[in-house]
């Protein structure tokens, strides 16, 4: 059973839209939930990550938002660029927070 | 800056044959980790280990036995490798907060024949 889902599973945006990411889980216990960039030919690594207290964490272009009550969130990626062009991961933490599930993965294209 | 490194970086093996992948971090991490990827899959957790001389399976450990004999290392071992095994390979480490953020390695791209 997925117990993270992820969509769309590609998408494609011009150079300056908004990407939106969704992710979705199913324990509802899950209080932290990392985002995880990954290149081509590279590791993921860390982008960007929320706690369920918070319903809205931002960094730079990237922003998530959060709702508890519908298990949902999702990645906004604003002002995208070329280099942003990558696959982006949702995760959340379980194993009493000594381990990650990790989603199927957004590909991300932004054409210029 | 946080480093893991990973040997081979890529294995072509034949069905049947040991392979055993390698994973070295010089983060002073107490946790390391075992992922493989496929496509449409993600990351599933294979093995981890939290502590030298221990480890713990994940979510998907049939098939591979892991070995962690110091806090640096930890390795991945397919005794009887198979094609289903066909994948890359990621080894994490992360600090004593466990999965809060987990620094991977390259990857290893292994092939079963």
């Amino acid at each position: 059973q997925q117990q993270v889902r992820q969509s769309p599973q590609s998408l494609t945006v011009w150079e300056g839209e908004t990407a939106i990411l969704n992710c979705s889980y199913e324990d509802s216990t899950f209080n932290y939930f990392p985002w995880y960039q990954q290149f081509p030919g590279e590791g993921p690594a860390l982008l960007i990550s929320i706690r369920s207290v918070s319903d809205k964490k931002e960094d730079g272009r990237f922003t998530i938002f959060f709702n508890k009550r519908e298990k949902k969130l999702s990645l906004h990626i604003t002002d995208s660029q070329p280099g942003d062009s990558a696959t982006y991961f949702c995760a959340v933490l379980y194993q009493g927070g000594r381990a990650l599930i990790f989603g199927t993965g957004t590909t991300v294209s932004v054409s210029p | 800056e946080a480093a893991v490194t990973q040997s081979p970086r890529s294995k072509v093996a034949v069905t049947g044959g040991k392979v055993t992948l390698s994973c070295h971090q010089t983060n002073n991490h107490d946790y390391m980790y075992w992922y493989r990827q496929d496509t449409g899959h993600g990351l599933r957790l294979i093995h981890y280990s939290y502590v030298a001389d221990s480890t713990e399976k994940g979510d998907i450990p049939d098939g591979y036995k892991a070995s962690r004999p110091s806090q640096e290392n930890f390795s991945l071992i397919l005794e009887l490798a198979s094609l289903s095994q066909t994948a890359v390979y990621f080894c994490a480490s992360s600090d004593r907060t466990g999965g809060y953020e987990q620094y991977f390695g390259p990857g290893t791209r292994l092939t079963v024949l």
